[in-house]
């Protein structure tokens, strides 16, 4: 089974700076995606970006970028430029593309990210 | 163009009663999947449903939980015999169709049960 692990229960960065968030998963699979998700005290959940694994290339949105590391089976969120609005939780999530309708995603348990004014 | 919607967003239930969840999907989306959200943990996959079908129900619990999507109307989560583990948040998500296309995520809701 597929599992997804964020070793960082809480992270906290001054507003301006640079942030990365860790996250590293477990998969047999060689085709699958891989999702960054934010979660604010909403609870709403908002994409923020997503990667494919067949990419090489690093996804980025705009202050937002992976760093996507296949062999080592691990997919880093930095965000540049920490804003206020970026305080919630985040959380790394996997889901494979087998097309046998496993469509499900895997979450990892989330990094509570504070932003210090 | 309105997103996914959830009623009721918050929904309190004493023990034994049943509780009923409904996801109404984005337009022109046939696709619907749930998770649920307990305390301080991510989010977990319980079932994939496309209309009137019952896709993948691997991370649904065997007993009290069932799950519908019909060809008309939303898509309902039921939870019979609801007991104080119960008390989580409840996610819809849905899709125009499974596989690489994206998942949009409903606002939840959160059933207490007392």
């Amino acid at each position: 089974a597929q599992t997804v692990t964020q070793s960082q229960p809480e992270m906290s960065v001054q507003e301006a700076e640079t942030v990365t968030l860790s996250c590293t998963y477990d998969t047999s699979e060689s085709d699958y995606y891989l999702f960054w998700y934010k979660q604010p005290p909403s609870r709403q959940m908002i994409l923020v970006i997503r990667q494919e694994a067949y990419k090489q290339q690093n996804a980025t949105e705009n202050r937002f970028s992976v760093n996507f590391q296949k062999a080592a089976k691990s997919f880093s969120l930095k965000i540049s430029d920490s804003q206020l609005g970026d305080a919630a939780m985040y959380f790394c999530a996997y889901r494979e593309n087998t097309g046998g309708g496993a469509d499900g995603l895997t979450f990892g348990k989330g990094t509570h990210l504070i932003i210090q004014p | 163009n309105a997103g996914v919607m959830q009623n009721p967003r918050h929904l309190v239930r004493r023990r034994g009663q049943e509780a009923r969840l409904r996801c109404s999907p984005m337009k022109g989306h046939s696709h619907v999947y749930w998770y649920r959200q307990l305390p301080e943990e991510g989010l977990k996959f319980m079932v994939y449903l496309q209309k009137e079908n019952i896709i993948d129900e691997s991370g649904m619990p065997k007993e009290r939980f069932s799950a519908e999507f019909p060809k008309e109307g939303p898509s309902i989560l039921r939870i019979q015999q609801v007991v104080r583990g119960d008390s989580a948040a409840y996610f819809c998500a849905s899709s125009f169709r499974g596989g690489t296309y994206e998942q949009y995520f409903g606002p939840g809701t959160r059933l207490t049960v007392t």
